[in-house]
């Protein structure tokens, strides 16, 4: 079966150090893997997503990057972090008109 | 590029009454709707999916395009129903989801 991890559950970085979030897929080949990040009121706002390796599409310019350098891994970056950067990230893979399926997500806080 | 609204932040009702999160869409062509929810402590998941026309925990939802809405539904609510509710249409054409803003549900004894 198919199964999503992502870590680390909980961060807690200084403004200005760089970021690294992982999020890996088993079960599946050439997954659409999707970073979102969810924030209180704001809703789910999609931040990047990727139907390939090295194919990355960024839906909001940011301080944020995201990278697929094999088929089934999905890294979240920042080289400097800010203080509105804080969110509850999330990772997920699958098909929009199959449903998608959810990493347990990380609570990122810049302090 | 499609728009969903999910007006209402909070809603509250008491356990085994009818309850209604609404969405509303904004599309050009035939759409796809979806439901998430997401439980305290536990993942984001789909609920259901318009195309599948399926009810799922005694929710249902209806696609009415005269309105625009998508509306989600359960005539008798419970409390293991309290949760995070987010209504979702694709982004025509595309491979990506668009998640509204999410209707927080409590459901009081």
């Amino acid at each position: 079966s198919q199964t999503i991890h992502q870590w680390p559950a909980t961060l807690v970085q200084p403004v200005g150090s760089p970021l690294s979030l992982e999020c890996t897929v088993e079960g599946t080949s050439n997954p659409n893997l999707y970073w979102y990040r969810q924030a209180a009121g704001r809703g789910l706002q999609l931040l990047f997503y990727s139907v390939g390796i090295g194919q990355i599409s960024s839906e909001v310019p940011q301080n944020l990057s995201a990278s697929r350098p094999q088929d089934r891994q999905f890294i979240l970056s920042s080289k400097k972090l800010l203080l509105s950067d804080s969110g509850f990230y999330l990772c997920a893979w699958g098909l929009w008109f199959y449903g998608y399926t959810f990493g347990s997500g990380t609570r990122l806080t810049v302090v | 590029a499609q728009r969903v609204t999910q007006p209402e932040k909070l809603l509250s009702v008491f356990k085994g009454a009818p309850v209604e999160l609404k969405c509303n869409y904004s599309y050009s062509g035939s759409p796809e709707l979806f439901w998430y929810v997401q439980y305290s402590r536990q993942r984001l998941q789909l609920l259901l999916r318009h195309i599948s026309r399926e009810s799922i925990k005694g929710f249902t939802a209806d696609l009415n395009k005269g309105e625009t809405s998508f509306h989600l539904k359960k005539p008798f609510a419970q409390e293991e129903d309290s949760a995070m509710y987010y209504c979702a249409p694709p982004q025509g054409g595309s491979e990506k989801l668009v998640f509204g803003k999410g209707t927080k549900l409590t459901v009081n004894p």
